[in-house]
């Protein structure tokens, strides 16, 4: 079973700064990795499919990349409506991560 | 395509858990749909998911207490969870699979909260 670990759990920046979060695969997950993100009372929000594609409506400034076990979702610039929790997600077993919570300072 | 949980709010451990999520603004035709918990112990945790054509794939871990149906006509599927104890407590969503084949979710019900407890 495919474990997935993200880092770091909690993330203050200020609006503008750029955001880095890892996601880290227990092995391979050959680029089959997603990108949500969540805020409180809400459903988690499809940001980036397959390790780089940015999904319908998502801004630019949302990217992902990565490869094997290692995957990074960056946010350029950060606007206080990216406070939220992100979470990363891969098909081996649909498994989730832990999440990563953003506070927008 | 909206999403909408329903069903009941509370059930008593080892009954069964029965919810409903009904699709609204698009067909259930050709795409996977999934049910997903989230609590603070687990996170989130796929649950299972069923084609249009009622075939299923569930979690190992889930497997034998979880049943998912589909009925096309009334837009709905639905998921029963059984035996249910204190650790099923969670939000349970339903979702859209992004495609026919997809393992990630691009559409999803707001959530309904489901307490077990006596």
């Amino acid at each position: 079973e495919i474990v997935l670990t993200q880092s770091p759990a909690t993330l203050s920046l200020s609006p503008g700064e750029r955001a880095t979060l890892s996601c880290r695969a227990s092995e391979s997950i050959s680029s089959y990795l997603v990108w949500y993100q969540q805020k409180p009372g809400q459903a988690p929000r499809l940001l980036i499919y397959d390790t780089s594609n940015r999904a319908a409506g998502i801004p630019a400034r949302f990217s992902g990349s990565g490869s094997g076990t290692d995957y990074t979702l960056t946010i350029s610039s950060l606007e206080p409506e990216d406070s939220a929790v992100y979470y990363c997600q891969q098909r081996n077993n649909w498994s989730f991560g832990p999440g990563t919570k953003v506070d927008i300072k | 395509v909206l999403l909408q949980e329903s069903g009941p709010g509370l059930v008593r451990p080892s009954e069964t858990l029965s919810l409903n999520c009904t699709v609204s603004g698009g067909s259930l035709r050709t795409y996977y749909w999934s049910w997903v918990r989230q609590s603070p112990e687990k996170g989130l945790e796929w649950i299972g998911s069923i084609y249009s054509d009622g075939s299923t794939i569930y979690s190992p871990s889930l497997k034998s207490r979880v049943t998912l149906s589909i009925d096309s006509s009334k837009n709905h599927f639905s998921l029963r969870l059984n035996s249910v104890t204190a650790s099923d407590t969670a939000v349970y969503f339903c979702a859209r699979n992004a495609g026919s084949g997809s393992y990630y979710f691009d559409s999803w019900g707001r959530g309904s909260r489901v307490t077990v407890s006596s």
